[in-house]
C-alpha cells in the first residue's frame, strides 16, 4: 500500500464548481508534488513544495491553486476548470536531495472528470 | 536541454519470455535514475534506483543497468508474468533544481498468455 494518501479517488465536477484534492504523507518528507497525467502519457509536473514553500510552478493556469498547510498535507484547489483538465492527478513526496536518494513516492491518484 | 527518452513505446511479449526496456537521458548534472511501474489508473511504484556509481541492480525478476558515461539505462524483465503488464517509466533526478524529476514517456508492456 502506498504511504501517500490521496482523496477523493474520483471526482466529477462542473465547470463552475469549486472543489479540492487532498494529499497526506507521514514519512517526514519535506518535498511534495502535484502531477497531472493524461491517458497514455507520463506524469507532468505542476507544482513542487519544498519545506512548505512553493518552489516550482510549471506555468500552471490560476484555476489550479496549490496549498501546503503543513509538512504532511498538500491540497490542490480547483475552480472554473475546463473539460480538458480531466485527468489523473497524482500527489508525490520525497526527501529533499541533500537528505537522501530522492525517491518519489506516489499516491494512487485522484481521477478528475470535468463536465 | 534535460530530456529522457524511452524505447520501445510499446511491447508485446508472451508469458515466460524475457524483455529489455531502454532509457537514454541528457539530464545534467545527474543525481539518480529510477524505474517505475505504473498499472493503469494507479500511481507509479518504484522498482529500482541507480546512482552514479552503480552499474547493475536487481529486484527479483527486474534487473536495471546504468552506463553513466553513455547516459543509458536498461530494465530487463526475466520470465515475464501477466502481472508485469503495465507502463514502465524511467525517471531521472538532476539538473540544477534539485527537486525536479525528468520523466520518460514510458514503455507500455503487454504480456500475453
Amino acid at each position: 500500500d502506498t504511504e501517500v494518501t490521496q482523496t477523493p479517488k474520483h471526482l466529477v465536477m462542473g465547470m463552475t464548481n469549486k472543489k479540492s484534492l487532498k494529499c497526506e504523507q507521514h514519512m517526514g518528507h519535506r518535498a511534495m508534488y502535484w502531477y497531472k497525467q493524461k491517458a497514455k502519457k507520463p506524469p507532468e509536473l505542476m507544482f513542487v513544495y519544498s519545506y512548505e514553500k512553493l518552489s516550482i510552478n510549471e506555468s500552471v493556469p490560476s484555476r489550479f491553486s496549490p496549498e501546503c498547510p503543513n509538512s504532511s498535507l498538500l491540497n490542490l484547489h480547483l475552480h472554473a476548470l475546463q473539460p480538458e483538465d480531466s485527468a489523473l492527478y497524482l500527489c508525490a513526496s520525497s526527501q529533499v536531495l541533500e537528505r537522501g536518494t530522492g525517491e518519489l513516492f506516489f499516491g494512487e491518484g485522484s481521477r478528475l472528470t470535468v463536465l | 536541454k534535460n530530456q529522457v527518452e524511452q524505447s520501445p513505446q510499446s511491447l508485446i511479449i508472451l508469458e515466460g519470455k524475457n524483455c529489455t526496456l531502454q532509457c537514454n537521458y541528457t539530464v545534467s548534472p545527474f543525481s539518480n535514475l529510477r524505474w517505475y511501474k505504473q498499472d493503469t489508473g494507479r500511481g507509479p511504484v518504484s522498482l529500482t534506483i541507480m546512482t552514479f556509481s552503480e552499474n547493475t541492480k536487481s529486484n527479483g525478476r527486474y534487473t536495471a543497468t546504468l552506463d553513466a558515461d553513455t547516459k543509458q539505462s536498461s530494465l530487463h524483465i526475466t520470465a515475464s508474468q501477466l502481472s508485469d503488464s503495465a507502463s514502465y517509466i524511467c525517471v531521472v533526478r538532476g539538473g540544477y533544481n534539485f527537486n525536479k524529476f525528468y520523466f520518460g514517456s514510458g514503455t507500455k508492456l503487454n504480456v500475453k498468455p
